[in-house]
């Protein structure tokens, strides 16, 4: 079945940076990938997402790359500031919707 | 207005207890979710609900049942509950938007159940 491998699990940048998080997934028929954010106490929100006919996307300081021969995707976070504190997740998923997969998530840290 | 509600929030029980989750949604998504993340923040997938039928078990033992009664409503009832049950569970849903490689599935996901086996 799909699986989808993210990396790293932790990641820990000074505010102002770059922070990147790289995923990948086995099912070609995958074809939306969608990036959430889950805070303290709260459920996973969506923060971006890429659909396949697409190699890059951005969202002011949010951007998503998506590589299909290779079937990587990636986050992309700069000028990182203290409320980008969160865990992150990856996912894919196929046109039926009938699953989305997520990655194993990235708790990021922003240092003051 | 809550996109998608789960209730209770939290869930304090004994082993061999029998308890429910509820959740609802008022975006009209036909597709509801519900998952299970562990104390490692892996969130994994046990039901897909489209339209109220069954679509995925992703091997989720038998004392776990879903059950829903209109498309806006996917509960969850937990059987004889053991220790390894501890987790929250989030229920989500979403609506599938576009045809071929050209779709949307952005999901919506409630504050989640923490439920908690003594």
């Amino acid at each position: 079945g799909e699986n989808v491998e993210q990396h790293p699990s932790t990641l820990s940048v000074q505010e102002g940076d770059s922070a990147v998080i790289k995923c990948t997934y086995s099912d070609s028929a995958s074809n939306y990938f969608p990036w959430y954010k889950q805070e303290l106490g709260k459920g996973p929100q969506l923060i971006i997402d890429i659909r396949s006919n697409v190699g890059e996307k951005k969202d002011q300081r949010i951007a998503v790359t998506l590589n299909k021969t290779a079937k990587h995707f990636s986050l992309h976070i700069t000028e990182t500031q203290p409320e980008d504190s969160a865990v992150y997740f990856c996912a894919a998923s196929t046109s039926s919707a009938s699953k989305i997969i997520f990655g194993s998530g990235t708790r990021l840290s922003i240092r003051p | 207005d809550t996109a998608v509600s789960q209730t209770p929030k939290y869930l304090v029980t004994q082993m061999g207890n029998d308890k429910s989750i509820k959740c609802e949604q008022n975006l009209g998504h036909d597709t509801m979710y519900w998952y299970k993340q562990d104390s490692k923040k892996f969130l994994k997938i046990m039901f897909s609900y489209n339209n109220k039928e069954l679509i995925i078990n992703e091997t989720v033992p038998n004392r776990f049942s879903p059950k829903s009664p209109d498309k806006a409503h996917l509960n969850l009832h937990i059987n004889s509950l053991e220790l390894g049950d501890s987790a929250v569970y989030f229920c989500a849903s979403s609506q599938v938007t576009g045809t071929g490689i050209l779709v949307d599935t952005e999901a919506f996901f409630g504050q989640g159940t923490r439920l908690t086996v003594v």
